[in-house]
């Protein structure tokens, strides 16, 4: 398997503008997890998904956070408009408590910076 | 909810030297402990974990234990080498909550000299 594969590794944007950042899990993994990692605040959880559905989206920062996942192979973040405070890492996790593999498997990252 | 602390935030070992590093989480429902290496430029990996049930889990140089009753849990690395060098970060969560999610401690720099 080649992994939980994102995408771009590195955006650079200005301000105002929409970004799109993609996450493909692991086949057969029925959690996916958004994660935010800076270096005031660590590693923060933004969203996480069960079968395809949002089961929590209370780590997402404000209205300009969005996030779908809209089949078992595919979810995407969205930010729009785009502001200087969101440049961060972002990484997109997958797990499958079904098979009892409790341990997430991270993403290399998509680094974000607004500009 | 959980929250859980790691100390200390930096760590800097002699190669071959051993390393210790300590989470204290807040849940007593909690029984599931990853904890996760991160190189520069990469996401965390998952390098060993332990469950409630158990006290102590080792896998070759890594080690971690467990105390329930402290709730707390370590990352023991004997005999360090160069390739150690990352950012650790324990977690802890309780799968059979319903949630499977992970809240991750603030990470500790390992940096092990040659």
């Amino acid at each position: 398997d080649a992994g939980v594969i994102q995408s771009p590794r590195h955006e650079v944007t200005e301000m105002g503008q929409e970004v799109t950042l993609r996450c493909k899990p692991i086949s057969g993994h029925d959690y996916l997890f958004w994660y935010r990692q800076t270096m005031m605040r660590g590693l923060e959880l933004l969203i996480y998904f069960n079968n395809n559905v949002p089961i929590d989206d209370s780590g997402m920062p404000e209205d300009r956070f969005s996030a779908k996942m809209p089949n078992a192979s595919f979810s995407t973040l969205k930010i729009q408009p785009s502001e200087p405070r969101d440049s961060a890492v972002y990484f997109c996790a997958s797990s499958s408590e079904g098979q009892g593999i409790y341990g997430y498997t991270f993403g290399s990252g998509t680094r974000l910076t607004v500009v | 909810g959980e929250n859980v602390e790691q100390h200390p935030s930096t760590l800097s070992v002699q190669e071959g030297d051993s390393a210790v590093i300590k989470c204290t989480y807040s849940d007593s429902a909690s029984n599931y402990f990853p904890w996760y290496k991160q190189e520069l430029g990469k996401g965390p990996q998952l390098i060993i974990d332990i469950r409630s049930n158990v006290g102590e889990k080792k896998d070759q140089r890594i080690a971690v234990t467990l105390n329930k009753t402290a709730k707390h849990f370590s990352l023991h690395i004997t005999e360090t080498q160069p390739e150690d060098s990352a950012v650790y970060f324990c977690a802890a969560s309780n799968p059979l909550s319903g949630t499977d999610k992970l809240i991750f401690g603030t990470g500790t720099r390992l940096q092990v000299f040659p």
